[in-house]
């Protein structure tokens, strides 16, 4: 499975936007980039996903590098509710597709 | 009405016990999985079954056995319970494909004393 890369931690003042960024440098052509949160003591939660163009819902923005190599997840206006694990994944192969979690990147808000 | 609902919540139990987490989904999905949350937070994948067939053992000693009933349930069975298997066990299930979210349940955490 190609391996993405996320900083450990990262802060943000509540209301601000936030970018969190990830770095899959050996995506290949068929994988879609997912990214997933977990709350604490809640199980991981399906945030955005894409394959090659930027992509929004109601949650986040997806922005995806032209090279595919990067993306970046933004959430517009972060709430305290948004403090937990974020989480970039590539996702390949139909049936035995599978989520394979790094170790994220553990998101804190400031009131 | 909970996607993907897990029970129980909560298991303590004492070593060399046999015990069982129940999973059921009610999203219609034809992919359901079991995870474990160590106490490190890794989240590493145990198996996928998809249309009640097993297509992912991710190397998971033969003390754990998934069972199967139909494709909205996935039981995870765990025959002479040791220390090292206390962890958070989420439940989840998919459609299959690359391009289809998976939505997870609250999760079973399990205590072996």
């Amino acid at each position: 499975d190609a391996k993405t890369t996320q900083p450990n931690s990262m802060e943000s003042n509540e209301e601000e936007p936030v970018h969190l960024p990830c770095n899959h440098s050996t995506i290949s052509g068929t994988d879609y980039i997912h990214w997933y949160r977990q709350l604490p003591s809640q199980g991981p939660e399906y945030v955005i996903h894409g394959l090659t163009s930027n992509v929004n819902n109601r949650m986040a923005s997806l922005a995806i590098a032209e090279d595919r190599k990067s993306s970046t997840l933004i959430l517009h206006r972060a709430t305290l509710r948004d403090a937990a694990v974020y989480y970039c994944i590539l996702v390949n192969t139909g049936a035995n597709s599978k989520l394979t979690f790094g170790k994220g990147i553990t998101l804190s808000v400031r009131p | 009405d909970t996607a993907v609902s897990q029970t129980p919540k909560y298991l303590v139990t004492q070593m060399g016990n046999d015990k069982s987490i129940k999973c059921e989904q009610n999203l219609g999905h034809d992919t359901m999985y079991w995870y474990k949350q160590d106490s490190k937070k890794f989240l590493k994948i145990m198996f996928s079954y998809n249309n009640k067939e097993l297509i992912i053992n991710e190397t998971v000693p033969n003390r754990f056995s998934p069972k199967s009933p139909d494709k909205a349930h996935l039981n995870l069975h765990i025959n002479s319970l040791e220390l090292g298997d206390s962890a958070v066990y989420f439940c989840a299930s998919s459609r299959t494909g690359r391009r289809t979210e998976a939505f997870f349940g609250q999760g079973t955490r399990l205590t072996v004393v």
